[in-house]
């Protein structure tokens, strides 16, 4: 079975300092990983996914995340946040042929001036 | 117009009633998901749909039933609502050729007093 680990639940940082927000997840087969980011009263939006290919991944709004197979690991980063990042951040891992995804329990990103 | 609606975006119903989601879309995806948002816990499967004749149960689908009436429309039911079924609820799409992305609707806030 699949699982996501998300290894802060909450992460405090000050505006334009880097951020790094963690990811490992657990499969026995190939997988495929996304970044989802969910403003106060919004949905989920994508921020970015590795399906293959190059495992450094750009997404939206200047983050980009690294995936490692050794380490089952994919974490988020952003060199300089703003105050707009503030949101939570939602990692995910799905596989096979279907779009079933399993969701890690999210962590808070809240950016301080 | 967003391409994910669910209505209603908030309900307050009581304990042992009946209540509806009702989610319709207009991306043309032949997937839809039903998913529930807890503190916490990120986001759980409740049911999930291939097509218009194939329905599957997700990680939590006890308390719950779902009806595909038409491609674009999915809704998710609590026949007897019980408090702990309060939750963020989302509605999503996807199709075989969305790169295994899910598009999410704007959430259904449930309370069940």
């Amino acid at each position: 079975a699949q699982s996501v680990t998300q290894l802060d639940s909450q992460v405090p940082v000050f505006e334009e300092a880097p951020v790094e927000l963690r990811c490992n997840y657990s499969s026995s087969v190939s997988v495929y990983l996304f970044w989802y980011v969910q403003y106060p009263n919004q949905g989920l939006q994508l921020l970015l996914k590795y399906l293959s290919g190059s495992t450094l991944v750009k997404g939206i709004n200047g983050f980009e995340a690294e995936f490692n197979k050794s380490q089952t690991s994919f974490h988020l980063r952003k060199p300089s946040v703003h105050i707009s990042d503030t949101a939570e951040y939602f990692c995910a891992v799905g596989s096979g042929g279907y779009n079933k995804l399993i969701f890690g329990a999210g962590t808070r990103l809240a950016v301080h001036p | 117009d967003a391409d994910v609606t669910q209505t209603p975006r908030n309900r307050i119903t009581k304990t042992g009633k009946r209540i509806m989601l009702e989610c319709s879309q207009t991306k043309g995806h032949d997937r839809m998901y039903w998913y529930r948002q807890d503190p916490g816990l990120g986001l759980r499967l409740i049911y999930y749909s291939f097509d218009v004749k194939d329905i599957n149960k997700g990680e939590i689908s006890d308390g719950y039933s779902v009806s595909r009436q038409a491609q674009a429309k999915f809704s998710l039911s609590l026949e007897s609502a019980i408090p702990n079924q309060t939750a963020l609820y989302f509605c999503a799409t996807s199709d075989s050729y969305s790169g295994n992305t899910i598009y999410f609707g704007e959430g259904s806030w449930l309370t069940v007093v």
